[in-house]
């Protein structure tokens, strides 16, 4: 199946720090990712649709100015969760749909803590 | 109604049995539809499409019934490794794919 990258796997930071996250579709060009969250215990969250050179549309609830989503190029796409607050702590997840637009293939998240 | 709906378990099998997990949709008009498995502090990995003609990989069988929007999933000689969460899931055909809230399964030696 296609390959989605996602960087990095574990992200621990302080309070107020601002954490980017890489999503990278490495055998397929992606026009469509997807970021998720994932609280413990809890299902998956779509936070945003991201689409390559236009903005991304975010879900209802999901602070725009506080995760920012760039997708310049069509393999990657990134996250930046912006002034980083111990409730951001969570486990980042990006996906992008393959060629048939059908399957979704996720990368392997990120879990952040925010201390 | 939720677009997607799912039993969310657990699910506690002995090793051998063999266990089945339901699944509706609301959208009449879903074109996709998937088994995910979600292992604890992984992500979601395919685990197979579904057919209206069902489908069998193995261990597991998948079966779709479009006029009942029902979706199941069955796996016969479960393993310790099969433990994990199932995600029912279904294409609308607008972008994202829309994902059921998962079952969990522990199979117990």
């Amino acid at each position: 199946g296609a390959v989605v990258s996602q960087h990095p796997s574990r992200v621990i930071c302080k309070s107020g720090t601002s954490v980017k996250i890489e999503c990278r579709s490495l055998d397929f060009q992606a026009t469509t990712m997807f970021w998720y969250r994932q609280f413990p215990k809890k299902s998956l969250m779509l936070m945003a649709t991201s689409n390559e050179g236009s903005k991304a549309t975010y879900e209802q609830g999901v602070e725009k100015d506080k995760f920012l989503i760039n997708h310049a190029s069509l393999t990657l796409s990134t996250l930046t969760v912006t002034s980083a607050h111990p409730e951001d702590s969570s486990f980042y997840i990006c996906s992008a749909m393959g060629l048939a637009g059908v399957i979704q293939y996720f990368g392997a998240g990120t879990r952040l803590s925010v201390l | 109604r939720k677009e997607v709906e799912q039993d969310p378990g657990p699910f506690n099998v002995p090793e051998g049995a063999t266990v089945a997990f339901n699944c509706t949709y609301s959208n009449s008009a879903s074109q996709s539809f998937f088994w995910y498995r979600q292992d604890c502090r992984k992500e979601p990995k395919l685990l197979m499409s579904v057919y209206s003609s069902g489908n069998e990989d193995g261990r597991f069988t998948a079966q779709l019934n479009r006029a009942s929007q029902y979706i199941s999933l069955l796996i016969r000689d479960s393993k310790l490794s099969d433990s994990a969460t199932y995600l029912c899931v279904v294409n609308s055909g607008n972008t994202p794919l829309v994902f059921g809230k998962g079952t969990r399964l522990s199979v117990i030696a």
